[in-house]
C-alpha cells in the first residue's frame, strides 16, 4: 500500500510561511494527495487536495511535483491557531475495489509568536 | 448543519462487557469509515463500508465489527472488549464515487474516547 511519510515535527514563525512536506513516492497515477490537520484530540479536518497539479484555496496552497512522488502544503501567514498535527493522506485500493485512506503519524507544526 | 455525530463521546467501560459506539451522518455519503488513534501512531483505519451492506476490514479490524443496515449509520461494536482497544476513535464518511475531484473528502466526527479496565 502507498505509504506517507513526513518529518515529524516543525516550528514556523508567526506570520511567516509554512512549508509542511510529505513523500507519497507509491501514490498511483489517478489517486489524490489529501490533507488534513488536526488540533488536540479533535476530528481532523479538511484541509486541500490536489491530483497533479497545484492547488490553493482559502486556507492554504498545495504544491505537487511533476513526478507526483511528493508534495508540499503551505499556509501562507501562519498563525498561533495553525499549530497542529497536519496529516498528508493518500487512498489506496481503487484498482482492487478497497478504499483505504493511508494517514501515518502527520507533522506537529508549531506557530512561534 | 452538516455533519457526523458519534455517541458517546467518553466511555470508561470494563473488559469483555460488550459496548456499541454509534456513528450517523446527514449528508448523504455512501462511505463510512472508523479509524482508532493511539500515540505515535497516527490514525489507523479499522473497518470501512462503500455503502449499505457492503463492508470491508482496515488495517486494524481484530476485535471488532461493523454492520451498514442503513446508509445514515455506521456503528462499531465491540463484542468482547480488552484494554488494549483503549483509545480514541473516529468514525468518518465522504461521498464515495471513485476518481471525481472532491467526491472522497472525508468529513470526521468528534472522536470517541474509550477506556477499557
Amino acid at each position: 500500500d502507498a505509504k506517507t511519510t513526513q518529518p515529524p515535527s516543525m516550528d514556523c514563525a508567526e506570520g511567516r510561511a509554512a512549508n509542511l512536506p510529505c513523500n507519497h513516492s507509491t501514490i498511483s497515477g489517478n489517486e489524490y494527495v489529501y490533507w488534513y490537520r488536526q488540533i488536540h484530540s479533535q476530528g481532523p479536518q479538511y484541509i486541500i487536495h490536489g491530483l497533479k497539479n497545484n492547488e490553493t484555496n482559502e486556507m492554504a496552497s498545495l504544491i505537487i511535483t511533476e513526478d507526483r512522488k511528493s508534495s508540499t502544503l503551505i499556509l501562507p501567514h501562519a498563525t498561533l491557531r495553525d499549530t497542529a498535527v497536519y496529516y498528508c493522506i493518500v487512498r489506496v485500493g481503487a484498482a482492487s475495489g478497497t478504499y483505504k485512506y493511508i494517514f501515518g503519524t502527520g507533522t506537529r507544526l508549531k506557530v512561534l509568536a | 448543519e452538516a455533519q457526523v455525530t458519534q455517541n458517546p463521546r467518553y466511555l470508561i467501560t470494563v473488559t469483555g462487557k460488550k459496548l456499541t459506539v454509534t456513528c450517523s451522518q446527514n449528508m448523504n455519503h455512501e462511505y463510512m469509515s472508523w479509524y482508532r488513534q493511539d500515540p505515535g501512531l497516527g490514525l489507523r483505519q479499522i473497518y470501512y463500508s462503500m455503502n449499505v451492506e457492503v463492508t470491508d476490514k482496515g488495517d486494524v479490524p481484530e476485535g471488532y465489527k461493523v454492520s451498514r443496515k442503513e446508509k445514515r449509520n455506521f456503528p462499531l461494536i465491540l463484542e468482547s472488549p480488552s484494554p488494549n482497544q483503549t483509545s480514541l476513535y473516529f468514525c468518518a464518511s465522504s461521498f464515495g464515487g471513485g476518481s471525481r475531484p472532491g467526491a472522497n473528502v472525508l468529513t470526521f466526527g468528534a472522536g470517541s474516547r474509550l477506556t477499557v479496565l
